[in-house]
């Protein structure tokens, strides 16, 4: 496996279910992301983990959330979710930690495109 | 509140012309400026970084910062019709992980 790896490709859920995304990066980058990507809008910065800490939580509603056991992967926790919240969720890394600021860009996964019914 | 704006399109192109996107951004704090490629379906994938005043080039890309005007630009020469996509601009700034990015530009590349 290269790059950053997202399970599953496609997820529909209703909206009492619990399920979780995840994300797995084989890069050896220090940061981590997730974005939400709805139709015709900016991608939405969810959360950011470097080196495994927390440390940009974009007041994102507390049915989301999210998980970083380790530096290399990072999961999403879905749970009660509303029919708004049908997205293309997005998991991205970085090579940056500790605050050094982004120089190199986004490896971004190839998304999970979740449906809630 | 950052901001990053961009035409969102469509622009169309005939195959072998020069396509021109462009985007602006609100922050003078802004420190790295990235261009990603996003195929419909796909994921956005990055093809241009850039960091200081100028143009920077890579292949039949062209990458333009002018810092003083708040304004980036993306050129992609002698286009072909593989290059049609939503291209997305996107700020990062100085000292932190927060990148804004833009809408995105659809760009169609007529052969």
């Amino acid at each position: 496996e290269t790059g950053v790896t997202q399970t599953p490709r496609h997820l529909v859920m209703g909206m009492t279910n619990k399920k979780s995304l995840k994300c797995e990066q084989h890069l050896g980058h220090n940061a981590m992301y997730w974005y939400k990507q709805s139709a015709k809008k900016p991608l939405e910065l969810m959360f950011v983990y470097s080196l495994e800490e927390r440390v940009e939580n974009n007041s994102v509603p507390s049915r989301f959330s999210p998980e970083c056991p380790n530096s290399s992967h990072l999961f999403l926790h879905l749970h009660t979710l509303q029919p708004e919240d049908s997205a293309l969720y997005l998991c991205a890394s970085s090579p940056e930690g500790s605050g050094a600021g982004l120089r190199d860009g986004y490896t971004f996964g190839s998304g999970t495109r979740l449906t809630v019914v | 509140q950052k901001e990053v704006e961009q035409n969102s399109g469509p622009l169309s192109v005939p195959e072998g012309a020069i396509a021109s996107l462009n985007c602006t951004y609100s922050d003078r704090g802004s420190q790295s400026f990235f261009w990603y490629r996003q195929y419909s379906g796909k994921s956005p994938e990055l093809i241009m970084s850039i960091y200081s005043n100028g143009d920077k080039e890579d292949g039949r890309f062209t990458a333009q910062l002018n810092k003083a005007s708040q304004y980036v630009s993306l050129l992609i020469r002698d286009s072909q019709p593989s290059d049609s996509a939503t291209y997305l601009c996107a700020v990062a700034y100085t000292g932190g992980f927060k990148t804004i990015f833009g809408a995105g530009t659809r760009l169609f590349v007529k052969a």
